[in-house]
């Protein structure tokens, strides 16, 4: 079975850090390009950063350009998002996501890890 | 940027009703539009890539279509698991962008 589960997410203070994990299973992670979205509560999905399989491509939203960093890790598994200067607007719930092999539609979902920034 | 734009904003229907949802585009994204299905509490699921063709699982009720700019989804048929709000997204360029979504509720 195909499953992405995201942790590292909680409550931290503005301009504090977090990193947020992605373990990937039931496919060949090494073979994807992955990408990090977020949604705001009541809002709709945001694209926040992307990362190519080999890690040579990486792009990110302006809103957290310089701010976030994603990286992986083939051999583990695992997607990263270094977060830090936190802001409030940066409140949500995290998602990685998979595209499809001949698409760039996000076919696969994890469940999401909820980050809260407030004082 | 490319701005979504999806309309309207609240569709309100009942079962066994069609259902027509909008999404425009602020340039030409080609083909390369998809739309998610999201529920309280879950992540979104991918409905359709390339506009009009159907995710794995997604029943025949479920259309897409358009190009370039203008985009449709409809459902024939609602059933009560349909009611849901939904998301077109296009991914032509850098960054991804979402429509706001549109709620589909009795």
């Amino acid at each position: 079975e195909v499953q992405l589960v995201e942790s590292g997410g909680g409550l931290v203070q503005p301009g504090g850090s977090l990193r947020l994990s992605c373990v990937v299973s039931g496919f060949t992670f090494s073979s994807f390009s992955m990408n990090w979205v977020r949604q705001a509560p009541g809002r709709g999905p945001e694209w926040v950063s992307f990362i190519s399989a080999s890690s040579s491509i990486i792009y990110y939203a302006d809103s957290v350009k310089g701010r976030f960093t994603i990286s992986r890790d083939n051999a583990k598994n695992s997607l990263y998002l270094q977060m830090n200067s936190l802001r409030d607007d940066d409140t949500a719930v995290y998602y990685c996501a998979r595209p499809g092999s001949v698409y760039d539609a996000f076919d696969i979902w994890g469940q999401g890890t909820m980050v809260t920034v407030s004082s | 940027e490319i701005v979504m734009t999806q309309s309207p904003a609240t569709l309100s229907v009942s079962p066994g009703e069609r259902a027509t949802l909008s999404c425009r585009a602020s340039q030409s994204v080609g083909s390369k539009l998809a739309w998610y299905q999201q529920k309280p509490g879950q992540a979104p699921r991918l409905l359709f890539f390339a506009a009009s063709t159907r995710a794995a699982d997604i029943p025949g009720r479920f259309s897409g279509g358009g190009s370039g700019t203008e985009f449709t989804l409809i459902i024939s048929s609602l059933q009560s698991e349909d009611f849901a709000v939904y998301y077109c997204q296009q991914y032509n360029g850098w960054p991804r962008t979402f429509g706001q979504g549109t709620k589909v509720e009795i």
